[in-house]
């Protein structure tokens, strides 16, 4: 069974920074890019980052670009999202996802972390 | 940026009829090279993850219900639910992955009358 399971979020300052991790299981890790969509009442969803399997290609959003750095290991079946210089409208829920293999959507969810950017 | 339109907001169906769900893109996201439609349609289920239903406009995931269905090309698709079940309640979001970022609609809340 797939498992995605964030963790790494909580209430954090204005300009500070959060890394959020998210733990993967129940798949061949290395096989699959994956990616950081997060969720607010008010925004909805919206796609923050993707990285394929090597590091090789990855994307932002131009709202977090350079403020936040997607990264993965996969010896540790693991995926990263650091943040740095956050803001108020950084806070969300944030979901780690799997991508598809042929199509960029997203077939496997985590349960979400929460970030809320406040002071 | 494409951004995808929901129509309505919100709907109330009542146990066994249809639902039907729209959505809208700014620009095609019809792929002449192959001819596929860059759309996808997700429900979330109250305190769950999105749930992937169909791709490609029109292909169920594995283990998704027949009575879901997609429709449309190039800015104009539908999801159609054929018979509402009760644990049909949920928001609907549609997705285009046809460039990056890729963006969503905003949703379509789904309730029984």
């Amino acid at each position: 069974e797939v498992q995605l399971v964030e963790s790494g979020g909580g209430l954090v300052q204005p300009g500070r920074s959060l890394r959020l991790s998210c733990a993967a299981s129940g798949f061949t890790f290395d096989d699959y890019a994956m990616h950081w969509v997060r969720q607010t009442p008010g925004k909805g969803l919206e796609w923050v980052s993707s990285i394929n399997w090597n590091n090789g290609n990855i994307g932002y959003v131009d709202s977090v670009k350079g403020r936040f750095t997607i990264s993965r290991d996969n010896a540790k079946n693991s995926l990263y999202l650091q943040m740095n210089s956050l803001r108020a409208e950084d806070t969300a829920l944030y979901y780690c996802a799997r991508e598809r293999v042929t199509a960029m959507v997203m077939d496997s969810w985590g349960q979400g972390t929460l970030v809320t950017v406040s002071s | 940026d494409i951004v995808m339109t929901q129509s309505p907001d919100s709907l109330a169906v009542s146990l066994g009829e249809r639902a039907t769900i729209n959505c809208k893109s700014s620009q095609t996201v019809l792929y002449s090279s192959n001819n596929k439609n860059y759309l996808a349609w997700y429900q979330q289920k109250p305190g769950q993850p999105p749930k992937l239903l169909i791709y490609w406009a029109s292909t169920r995931e594995s283990g998704v219900p027949d009575r879901f269905s997609g429709s449309g090309s190039g800015t104009d698709f539908t999801l159609t639910i054929s018979s509402l079940q009760a644990e049909d309640v949920a928001v609907y979001f549609c997705q285009q992955y046809y460039n990056t970022p890729v963006t969503f609609g905003q949703g379509t809340k789904l309730e029984i009358k």
